[in-house]
């Protein structure tokens, strides 16, 4: 379908190596989302993208994460030197544009568990 | 000032009932009120939405209740089918800073 499609679907990493998931959004779609969300709570936050402008990056937990976007396709969250409270479900959404009530399209994320 | 708080956290329906899920707000600048529905490895989906000039809203079984005044809202599901069965989210957004905070999640099941 023409969904989000994120990738890898799961991710097994020992402490302190960098992780890389990418988030492939629907195509047309302008505005891209990065959320985290921890086992039975809720999304957190992470990024948002919106078309070619600066990103708004004011969920990032720490200087470990960031995120790339080029143009108004792919984008990759990168977690460097990853600790155990870095694991969960890694969720990616995409909106026509940036606004609130256009609705964001989810992906299924990505489980990363860090040992 | 930017949480979301939505109880119960778990909730147990036989088919036929009537499912309702509370959320509770503080930032009075919330202009945006999504409810997304998330099965077992899959992302949320939107279920249905309402802006702070409207007190309901009806999409089928879902309704959404809004009450400005107590800065709460609430998810009404009628006739409660064992496919509802999934994790339910509220969420609360500020249309300038284009981010939505989410509530902790409600784990429906219906009973068949």
């Amino acid at each position: 379908g023409a969904g989000v499609s994120q990738s890898p679907s799961n991710k097994v990493t020992e402490k302190g190596k960098d992780v890389e998931l990418r988030c492939d959004p629907i195509s047309g779609h302008t505005a891209l989302y990065w959320y985290r969300q921890r086992l039975g709570q809720g999304l957190e936050f992470l990024i948002y993208f919106q078309g070619n402008s600066a990103p708004d990056k004011s969920g990032l937990p720490s200087d470990r994460f960031s995120a790339e976007r080029t143009g108004e396709s792919v984008s990759t969250l990168t977690i460097q030197r990853t600790q155990q409270e870095d694991s969960a479900v890694y969720l990616c959404a995409s909106s026509l544009v940036g606004q609130l009530n256009q609705p964001q399209h989810f992906g299924d994320g990505t489980r990363l568990s860090i040992l | 000032q930017q949480q979301v708080k939505q109880s119960p956290q778990s909730l147990i329906v036989q088919k036929g009932g009537i499912s309702i899920i509370n959320c509770a707000y503080e930032n009075t600048a919330f202009d945006y009120f999504p409810w997304y529905q998330q099965f077992p490895g899959k992302g949320p989906a939107l279920l249905i939405a309402i802006r702070p000039d409207v007190s309901e809203k009806k999409e089928g079984r879902f309704t959404i209740s809004f009450n400005k005044s107590a800065k709460q809202f609430s998810l009404h599901i009628m006739d409660s089918q064992p496919g509802d069965s999934a994790t339910y989210f509220c969420a609360a957004g500020l249309g300038s800073a284009r981010q939505l905070t989410f509530g902790s999640g409600t784990q429906l099941t219906v009973l068949p």
